[in-house]
């Protein structure tokens, strides 16, 4: 079946580096998405990896995925006050997208 | 091209009415996809078009719910009969089909039912 898991909240320091993790259960998903909504808007494309790449460098991001126990992570290197958002993990599978619950990552000086 | 845009950004209808959202994707982009997101929750699948075909349904697209793409550029999405669980935000996206890089999502129109 599909299903995607996060956790739903993370609070870290400004200038601290963050880590948001996702499940996923569908060992056919081509690819994995980070998006991150703000509130009252859309979603903002952030990065994505191919499900044959084991780690994707992206500026102050880094994408991690261990495709054995279908885990991926997001980091966010020297975290900012901007940053505090919703974060959606996503698999991509054959058309469509299924999407995580979200975490809310809350920066505080 | 400005991205997806997607109108009205909010609309206030009374139950049992009928409302009618819609989405003018990217113009180069042949894919248009619409989920619903509601409170605390990730985006649902509801419908995916290719072109003007409607590929796919989600089993939560109930019999009220119809979206049309009629010549393969800007979707409508729309609900008959609302109903107070109809209350969500209903998100397009577009997509270059054969591509991973991800689909773009418009901000949304925000539906509440009283």
């Amino acid at each position: 079946g599909e299903d995607v898991e996060q956790s739903l909240f993370l609070s870290v320091r400004e200038g601290d580096s963050s880590v948001i993790n996702c499940t996923y259960t569908d060992s056919s998903s081509t690819y994995l998405y980070w998006y991150k909504q703000e509130p009252g808007a859309g979603l903002q494309l952030l990065t994505y990896i191919f499900s044959n790449m084991d780690m994707k460098q992206d500026q102050r991001l880094t994408v991690l995925l261990n495709k054995k126990d279908k885990h991926l992570s997001l980091r966010i290197a020297d975290t900012q006050t901007g940053d505090s958002a919703i974060y959606f993990c996503a698999e991509r599978v054959t058309d469509k997208l299924i999407f995580g619950t979200g975490t809310r990552l809350q920066v505080f000086p | 091209d400005t991205g997806v845009s997607q109108d009205p950004r909010h609309k206030i209808t009374k139950r049992g009415q009928n409302v009618t959202f819609r989405c003018d994707p990217i113009s180069e982009h042949n894919r248009l996809y619409w989920y619903r997101q509601t409170l605390g929750q990730g985006p649902e699948f509801l419908t995916y078009f290719q072109n003007e075909a409607q590929l796919e349904k989600s089993r939560l697209l109930s019999d009220r719910f119809s979206a049309e793409r009629p010549k393969g550029s800007f979707s409508t999405l729309e609900i008959q009969r609302t109903e107070q669980g109809d209350s969500a935000m209903y998100l397009c996206a577009s997509s270059l089909d054969g591509t991973g890089n991800g689909y773009t999502f418009g901000s949304g129109t925000r539906l509440t039912v009283v």
